[in-house]
């Protein structure tokens, strides 16, 4: 068990640039998680799978956002167009299946968006 | 619609005990989550609590009451190390965890 990682761990770039995230979560863990987290707040939820199966979405979630999990292993979050309101932690967990099972969360990946 | 709340910052001293309380309202109960996250660092689960009582685990402790949408985290025998937030998440009925805005605890010597 090496635990969730995210890759990067930081990214920079310009506003109307397009980034895309990388989440590998733990093996055995077939629920898979993306939050977003500001200074000061907690981690609001985005979207999740089961397997490859994208279940749950935020409303509040701007069209520019898309992932994916193609084959129900590790997941993309992809953001397109950025704003500089997008500047925030993303943050991936996994889980296994059961609402007792809690989430594993990955060190995130900083995005700053300029 | 989903609210949960908690305290923003508290203050503790070395070795004594804290509470942190945290009410919710959300359209559906599936268990409540108490995570701790340090600055810059992932957040790392603490306790769950579904059934209602108190659960034991150390120096923290989680109580749940369902029928009063409330819980709280007891930590114990406070160390400067336990500087961190906490946050209180609530599982809904569509197993997706929502979270408080979090507790910022800051403990002195």
């Amino acid at each position: 068990d090496t635990g969730v990682s995210q890759d990067p761990r930081h990214k920079i770039t310009k506003r109307g640039q397009n980034v895309t995230f990388r989440c590998d979560p733990i093996s055995e863990h077939n629920r898979l998680y993306w939050y977003r987290q500001t200074l000061g707040q907690g981690p609001e939820f985005l979207t999740y799978f089961q397997n490859e199966a994208q279940l749950e979405k935020s409303r509040l979630l701007s069209d520019r956002f898309s992932a994916e999990r193609p084959k129900g292993s590790f997941s993309t979050l992809e953001i397109q167009r950025t704003e500089q309101g997008d500047s925030a932690m993303y943050l991936c967990a996994s889980s296994q299946t059961g609402s007792n099972s809690p989430l594993h969360f990955g060190n995130g990946t900083r995005l700053t968006v300029t | 619609g989903q609210n949960i709340d908690q305290p923003t910052e508290m203050t503790a001293t070395e070795g004594a005990i804290v509470q942190i309380n945290c009410t919710y309202q959300t359209s559906g109960f599936n268990g409540l989550f108490w995570y701790q996250q340090h600055a810059g660092e992932a957040p790392t689960f603490l306790s769950y609590n579904v059934l209602g009582g108190l659960e034991e685990k150390g120096r923290f402790s989680s109580f749940l009451s369902r029928s009063k949408g409330y819980s709280y985290l007891l930590l114990k025998e406070l160390q400067m190390k336990d500087s961190a937030s906490y946050l209180c998440a609530v599982n809904n009925a569509g197993n997706m965890l929502t979270f408080g805005g979090g507790t910022r605890l800051m403990v002195k010597p």
